[in-house]
């Protein structure tokens, strides 16, 4: 599965959009882009997948750009309780699912 | 619906004693997965298993880690003899593997079993 760059950390005020970039520059074609996050003491949550497509939920929206080698999570109102470790993954959707975890984005969001 | 279950929530054990972790995966689903999470190493991948059959046991630290499967809604992970260096949060994951690529296979875990060997 390809490798993904996080920034280690960001801040964000309470209410605005949080913007949270991933680079996965040798991401292959029939490779899904993932985003986790894990609340202190939780384990962690889905948020959100996508192929080349941008897709948007309840809980965010994720960019991916044209040529797949970066995409964006999008948290469009922040609250506090977004705080957590954001974590962007890629791998084959076939691969017998296992996902492999980097470092993350540690996000807080300040009142 | 009910998420992945697992149990002891916390568990504080001597050096030397067996521990068995439990988890029960989200039903419907066919693949099982333990991690374990340090502040050193982050999230590790130990084992999973599809269609109660171990995949990949790559991750499992050494021998005296084992897990089993012995059917669709129950698995262990087990630790004989724990050492303190095996303290850390162990998560249980399940996820239904699709013949659909479109669905992803979504990955759900559990609150994990915090374990504490003194």
């Amino acid at each position: 599965d390809a490798k993904t760059t996080q920034p280690p950390s960001m801040d964000c005020a309470e209410g605005r959009a949080a913007n949270l970039p991933c680079n996965h520059s040798t991401i292959s074609g029939n490779e899904y882009v993932y985003w986790y996050r894990q609340i202190h003491s939780q384990g962690p949550q889905y948020i959100i997948h996508g192929l080349k497509n941008n897709e948007t939920n309840e809980m965010a929206s994720l960019i991916i750009t044209e040529d797949r080698k970066s995409s964006t999570l999008i948290l469009p109102h922040a609250t506090l309780r977004d705080t957590a470790v954001y974590y962007c993954i890629v791998r084959v959707a076939d691969s017998w699912g296992k996902l492999q975890f980097g470092a993350g984005t540690q996000v807080v969001v300040t009142p | 619906d009910a998420g992945v279950i697992q149990s002891p929530r916390h568990e504080v054990t001597e050096m030397g004693q067996e521990v068995t972790l439990r988890c029960k995966p989200i039903s419907g689903h066919n693949s099982l997965f333990w991690y374990r999470q340090t502040m050193m190493r982050g999230l590790e991948l130990l084992i999973y298993f599809n269609n109660n059959v171990p995949i990949d046991d790559s991750g499992m630290p050494e021998d005296r880690f084992s897990a089993k499967m012995p059917n669709a809604s129950f698995s262990t992970l087990k630790i004989q003899p724990s050492e303190p260096r095996d303290s850390a949060v162990y998560f249980c994951a399940s996820s239904r593997r699709s013949l659909h690529l479109n669905s992803g296979n979504t990955i759900y875990f559990g609150e994990g079993s915090w374990l504490t060997v003194v």
